[in-house]
């Protein structure tokens, strides 16, 4: 079974400030980790994957095998990163996606 | 993105109605989902499709069925509306490589 734990229902900042969204995972097997934003009014969107070991609106994330983690940073939030965040997992090969409940990150002024 | 759609954007019903949900994409993919988002309790698995003649089951897919009538539609039907099936849901497709997500702009069903 796969499994995926977003700790934090709610992240609030302050603009300037270091951010770092949790996500813990549980799977057996070779996985395939992703991190999805919301913003408000707005469908849901890929923010980055992996695989791709790529930054994407200066947001980074890592996946640490060892400690089964995949955690979202930005060194510096912005208020225009207030959204709801989603860690997701796939097994590689399995096109079954297994979601986090989400973080709402919220970066005040 | 577009190239999902979703119809109706939001329905309000009764107990005990027939209700469908449509989607259609233009992305040419063959794998298809539906999923319901509860705030605190994220996204989760209805129905998925791998292509026209593959349907297979999500977590939570008791009151729920589904038609794939084309590569291009999949369709979600609540056979008898609860009130407990209110929520956001959301078709997505994802692509044959990377296995990225593509979601529709949901529906928001409220069951009275």
């Amino acid at each position: 079974a796969q499994r995926v734990t977003q700790p934090e229902k709610l992240l609030s900042v302050f603009k300037g400030a270091p951010v770092e969204l949790k996500c813990n995972y549980s799977y057996s097997g070779s996985p395939e980790l992703f991190w999805y934003v919301q913003y408000s009014r707005q469908r849901l969107q890929l923010l980055l994957r992996h695989i791709s070991r790529e930054s994407i609106k200066g947001f980074t994330a890592d996946l640490n095998k060892g400690e089964t983690s995949f955690h979202l940073k930005k060194p510096f939030a912005q208020e225009e990163d207030s959204a709801m965040y989603y860690c997701a997992l796939s097994g590689r090969g399995s096109y079954i996606p297994t979601f986090g409940r989400g973080t709402s990150l919220i970066v005040h002024p | 993105d577009a190239d999902v759609t979703q119809t109706p954007r939001n329905r309000i019903t009764k107990t005990g109605k027939r209700i469908m949900l449509e989607c259609s994409q233009t992305k040419g993919h063959d794998r298809m989902y539906w999923y319901r988002q509860d705030p605190g309790l994220g996204l989760r698995l209805i129905y998925y499709s791998f292509d026209v003649k593959d349907i297979n089951k999500g977590e939570i897919s008791d009151g729920y069925s589904v038609s794939r009538q084309a590569q291009a539609k999949f369709s979600l039907s609540l056979e008898s509306a609860i009130p407990n099936q209110t929520a956001l849901y959301f078709c997505a497709t994802s692509d044959p490589f990377f296995d990225t997500q593509y979601f529709g702009p949901g529906t928001r069903l409220t069951v009275l």
